[in-house]
């Protein structure tokens, strides 16, 4: 089975922050990684898929890269409304969510 | 507008049954790949099952700590996704979504999720 394993659990950070969040496959995936944003209460949303691609209607200020097995998202300026946890999930074989990462406004 | 609406969740003591149901509109539904996802409260998401589109056969796929237990079913004619789940657990007990895939078959990204409903496995 393919384990991701997703970095920081947690990070706080102010508004225009840029922000990182990681994520790494326990094999090689290619480019089949997908990023998702949960706000409390709500249904996971498609942020970024195929490493980079991002989904329509997504903001430009989120971006996603590769290198290898390790998969970034990147925010590049922290807005108010970017609160809620952000999940990796690997679609190479099966499927497999990384642990999220919860991320707070200052 | 894809739309994903699950039903059927509620409370069940240990060892019971329920069937998960969710009806979909905007898309044509045989073409994808659809599957439930469950997350257990205060904790991260989990892949339980998915069955492929027409294109892709119809397979079938469960995660380990499902198989043998739920049972995952489509009706292209209702555009209903279904999920029977017996024998259940106290560590069942999580929201579950049904998710659109964004292919017919094999693995694929969720494009669309429902809203989640409620699993209680409680005595």
């Amino acid at each position: 089975d393919i384990q991701m394993t997703q970095s920081p659990s947690t990070l706080s950070a102010s508004v225009g922050d840029r922000v990182t969040i990681t994520c790494r496959a326990s094999q090689r995936i290619s480019s089949w990684l997908a990023w998702y944003q949960q706000k409390p209460g709500k249904a996971p949303k498609l942020l970024i898929y195929k490493a980079s691609s991002l989904e329509s209607g997504v903001p430009s200020r989120f971006s996603g890269s590769q290198s290898g097995t390790e998969f970034t998202l990147t925010i590049s300026s922290l807005q108010p409304d970017d609160f809620g946890t952000y999940y990796c999930q690997q679609y190479n074989s099966y499927w497999t969510f990384g642990q999220g990462t919860k991320v707070e406004i200052k | 507008e894809v739309h994903l609406l699950e039903s059927g969740g509620g409370l069940v003591q240990p060892g019971g049954s329920l069937r998960l149901s969710c009806a979909a509109s905007g898309f044509t539904f045989s073409n994808y790949a659809m599957s439930w996802v469950r997350q257990a409260p205060g904790k991260g998401l989990e892949w339980v099952s998915a069955v492929n589109g027409d294109s892709g056969g119809g397979s079938i796929y469960y995660a380990d700590s499902v198989k043998g237990r739920f049972t995952i079913s489509r009706d292209n004619s209702k555009n209903t996704l279904f999920l029977q789940m017996n024998s259940l657990r106290a560590e069942d007990t999580a929201i579950f979504y049904c998710a659109k895939s964004m292919t017919g078959g094999g693995a694929g990204y969720f494009d669309s999720w429902g809203q989640g409903i409620l699993v209680t496995v409680s005595s």
